[in-house]
């Protein structure tokens, strides 16, 4: 089955420090693969896409086939990146199937 | 800058009732989806369009249909409202080909209270 697994349903991170969200997924071939983000009181954005290659707001996130991968990383966490993240996946179906989403909590 | 606009940001029915969900898209894109959003449970897809008259059913269809007779118009319905129904309804359109293609963009959401 295509899925897309984010185990963490909240992280806190310290301004300042750097931030990991994680994303697995389960596709045999080539994922396209989706970082959206909604923040508070607005609508659900994209983020990032891994075919762009491309950091958005210091974000970046690189697909790793062998672990199935695609985490979010950014090496300084902002109080303004305090939001709820998802993973998303096109699957076979040409539909975007999303994870559970994190809630990335920054600390002061 | 294109906009998905849902009609209703929030509603309230009762048991048995049935309900319309709006949504319309200015960019003339060729998919529409509905999600529902769930604390913990994230976005899980209801329906899917491709194009006019055109639908596929999502992961958890049950108890929804769906009514695409103008491209830019994606109807949710339920036709006999329950309280799990009671949701955030999430409506998004994405084109199929150029730079875009394949991202979704979201409308703001129908907050859904069915008592």
């Amino acid at each position: 089955a295509q899925r897309v697994t984010q185990p963490e349903k909240l992280l806190s991170v310290f301004k300042g420090a750097p931030v990991e969200l994680k994303c697995n997924y389960s596709y045999s071939g080539s994922p396209e693969l989706f970082w959206y983000v909604q923040y508070s009181r607005q609508r659900l954005q994209l983020l990032l896409r891994h075919i762009s290659r491309e950091s958005i707001k210091g974000f970046t996130a690189d697909l790793n086939k062998g672990e199935t991968s695609f985490h979010l990383k950014k090496p300084f966490a902002q109080e303004e990146d305090s939001a709820m993240y998802y993973c998303a996946l096109k699957n076979r179906d040409d539909k975007i199937i999303f994870g559970k989403g994190t809630r990335l909590h920054i600390l002061p | 800058d294109v906009k998905v606009t849902q009609s209703s940001r929030y509603l309230v029915k009762r048991t048995g009732e049935k309900v319309f969900l709006e949504c319309v898209q200015d960019m003339d894109h060729e998919n529409m989806f509905w999600y529902r959003q769930d604390p913990g449970l994230g976005l899980r897809l209801i329906y899917f369009s491709y194009d006019v008259k055109m639908k596929e059913k999502g992961d958890i269809p049950e108890g929804y249909s769906v009514s695409r007779e103008k491209k830019e118009r994606f109807s949710l319905i339920l036709e006999s409202a329950s309280t799990n129904q009671t949701s955030m309804y999430l409506c998004a359109s994405r084109p199929t080909l150029g730079s875009g293609a394949n991202v979704l963009t979201f409308g703001a959401g129908s907050r859904l209270t069915v008592l």
